[in-house]
């Protein structure tokens, strides 16, 4: 079975304040994909990231950062000096590659910035 | 039309009745998707479509019809519409099923209350 596992239901933090979202996945796949999308108050979805399981890379996009560790199965998300507007749910999903190729999300953190 | 588009932005609809959820895409997406999404339990796959002319079940399909007879549309159906189906209901497409190009692009969503 695959899940995705988001353990931090809300986060709050001030302004400036670096803030870490915890991603834990389970799959018996050997390929997969994962995910970040941000849903911020307006509402829809905005792709954030997608990460192949066979790059442990991790990926640095501005304020953003990816840590990916398959040993632990977790593909954890950093805001470098959050900002008011980073104040959103962030979902992160798990794709695999055998069975119907349906994303498996987690039910998400809502991370409030405040001024 | 740029994307992915849903109407009606939000409906209310008593329970009983008939609804039918519209979602068109323009960038020639081979897979589409229905979610519902649910405070508390994250993004829930009600169907989806690898490509036209062909439907699947996701983790939540009942009481949901789709169908999908040209690329660009993927509409959903609530035959019978029950106050549980009172949700916040997304669209999404992906260019394919399988590799390095899955990613999902979501609409702006539909709010449905069922009373």
């Amino acid at each position: 079975a695959q899940k995705v596992t988001q353990a931090q239901t809300e986060i709050s933090v001030v302004e400036k304040e670096d803030v870490t979202l915890d991603c834990v996945y389970e799959t018996r796949d050997t390929t997969y994909y994962l995910f970040w999308y941000k849903q911020p108050p307006s509402g829809e979805l905005v792709f954030l990231i997608r990460r192949n399981s066979f790059d442990e890379q991790n990926e640095i996009s501005g304020r953003y950062s990816w840590n990916f560790q398959k040993s632990t199965s977790s593909f954890n998300f950093t805001i470098t000096a959050s900002q008011v507007v980073d104040s959103a749910v962030y979902f992160c999903a798990l794709r695999g590659t055998s069975g119907t190729y349906k994303y498996i999300f987690g039910t998400g953190t809502r991370l409030k910035v405040l001024a | 039309i740029a994307g992915i588009t849903q109407a009606p932005t939000s409906q209310i609809l008593a329970a009983g009745r008939r609804m039918t959820l519209r979602c068109t895409q323009d960038m020639r997406h081979n897979a589409m998707y229905w979610y519902r999404q649910d405070l508390g339990l994250g993004l829930r796959l009600i169907h989806y479509s690898n490509t036209a002319g062909t439907t699947g079940k996701g983790e939540v399909p009942d009481g949901y019809s789709v169908s999908r007879a040209n690329t660009d549309d993927f509409p959903l159906t609530l035959a019978s519409a029950v106050p549980s189906q009172t949700s916040v209901y997304f669209c999404a497409s992906s260019s394919s099923t399988s590799g390095f190009t899955d990613t999902q692009y979501f609409g702006p969503g539909t709010r449905l209350t069922v009373l």
